[in-house]
């Protein structure tokens, strides 16, 4: 079966730090191009980072410098590492699959919560 | 960047209701404009890619169609499954979201 498993979400205090996984089964990650989004409780989505095909990291600016993506080709996993955190971070976190860097998401998964409070 | 204007925020409409969602790029985005569905606790769901394809298994009460920077999701008769939220999102450099729609029962 084709699918984006998350994990990792979880409750943080404020500036400290959490890493999210993004297992694919049916793909390859590394040959697709590969994002997180994120939503806010009630607010709508918001592009986090991207990372395409040929390695390249891409980041919205409001998570540049705190939150790095990478892969893992052997495990065919995606990671969010969040550093710094913010209450304003906490979401849902959804990984997302698109077919090249001007492709729409055709797959997401079901989405990891993170919360930051003190 | 490219910011995505969406409208309404609400819809309030009826089953069987022709209903219509306004989307607007800030610049060109050259028809790189996909249409979501999203349902509570669910992640989004690809209904329309390109402005106007429709993604394989969406039903063709779905449509979509660009006038420049101007974009439109119509949903041809509104089924009790279509009330959700509705996301436009560019695609032509990175990704934006619209702001969302809400299609509530009126």
């Amino acid at each position: 079966e084709v699918q984006l498993v998350e994990s990792g979400g979880g409750l943080v205090q404020p500036g400290g730090s959490l890493r999210l996984s993004c297992v694919a089964s049916g793909f390859t990650v590394s040959s697709h191009y590969m994002s997180w989004v994120r939503q806010a409780p009630g607010k709508g989505l918001e592009w986090v980072s991207g990372i395409y095909s040929g390695g390249n990291t891409y980041y919205a600016e409001s998570v540049k410098g705190r939150f790095t993506i990478s892969r893992d080709k052997s495990k065919n996993t995606l990671y969010l590492q969040m550093n710094s955190l913010r209450v304003e971070d906490t979401a849902v976190h959804y990984c997302a699959r698109a077919q090249s860097g001007v492709s729409p998401f055709d797959m997401w998964g079901q989405g990891t919560m993170v919360t930051v409070s003190s | 960047d490219i910011q995505m204007t969406q409208s309404p925020a609400t819809l309030s409409a009826s089953v069987g209701d022709r209903v219509t969602i306004t989307c607007r790029a800030s610049q060109s985005i050259n028809s790189w404009l996909a249409w979501y569905q999203q349902k509570p606790g669910k992640a989004p769901k690809l209904l329309i890619y390109q402005a106007s394809s429709l993604e394989s298994g969406v039903s063709s009460r779905f449509s979509g169609s660009a006038s420049g920077t101007e974009f439109i999701l119509t949903i041809s008769s509104l089924q009790p499954d279509d009330f959700a939220t509705y996301y436009c999102q560019q695609y032509n450099n990175y990704w934006t979201f619209g702001q969302g729609t809400k299609v509530e029962i009126k």
